[in-house]
């Protein structure tokens, strides 16, 4: 089975600080990762994915994630906050066996402070 | 556009009525997925379809939801006497395949109201 625990249901930043949001995953079976950003009243947009390979992995919008099995986490960073980065950001995990559904944390909301 | 689309984007009933929800996949993409999320939570998985086959639902899915896939391209959501409870924002998604491949791009969902 897998599940997603996503510590801090609300992140705070200045902008032009660094970004954390954490990320930390139970699989059974090797796992595959993902984190999603949602804006207001929209879909879910994929920023970056870890499947198999190197465990640093970039996204869009200079987001990257460390996939780290011994601490099983997955947690996404970016340097420097922009305002636009402003919005709902969620970490799924599926397994590599079936590779079906996705389960999802609950979210962080991650507000930028001018 | 090639994304995931979905329509109604808003839908209001109530109590009692039945609903129904499309999704239309990116069109190469074999796998389609249906999730429900609330206020203040990520997706629930609901169910999915290989083609036209669902091969997987959630216990979620009571009996007064039914999903289906025709002709293996676009979807039907269906709430039977919706309940309060029902009202949600529902995302649906496709993806290439399985495994290093389930990489599912997902619609701007569709937010039920249910008075």
């Amino acid at each position: 089975a897998q599940s997603v625990t996503q510590l801090g249901s609300h992140v705070s930043v200045s902008e032009g600080a660094l970004v954390l949001l954490r990320c930390n995953y139970s699989s059974s079976v090797p796992p595959y990762l993902f984190w999603y950003v949602q804006y207001p009243n929209q879909g879910l947009q994929l920023l970056l994915k870890y499947t198999t390979g190197a465990t640093l992995v970039k996204g869009i919008n200079g987001f990257e994630a460390e996939f780290k099995k011994s601490e099983t986490s997955f947690h996404l960073t970016k340097p420097s906050a922009h305002m636009s980065d402003a919005a709902e950001y969620f970490c799924a995990v599926s397994g590599s066996n079936t590779g079906n559904q996705f389960y999802f944390g609950t979210g962080t909301s991650l507000t930028v402070i001018p | 556009d090639t994304g995931v689309s979905q329509n109604p984007r808003h839908k209001i009933t109530k109590r009692g009525q039945n609903v129904t929800f499309r999704c239309d996949p990116i069109s190469e993409h074999n796998r389609l997925y249906w999730y429900r999320q609330t206020l203040g939570q990520g997706p629930e998985f609901l169910t999915y379809f290989q083609n036209e086959a669902q091969l997987e639902k959630s216990r979620l899915l009571s009996d007064r939801f039914s999903a289906e896939r025709p002709k293996g391209s676009f979807s039907t959501l269906e709430i039977q006497r919706t309940e309060q409870g029902d009202s949600a924002m529902y995302l649906c998604a496709s993806s290439l395949g399985a495994g290093k491949y389930n990489e599912q791009f997902f619609g701007p969902g569709t937010r039920l109201t249910v008075l």
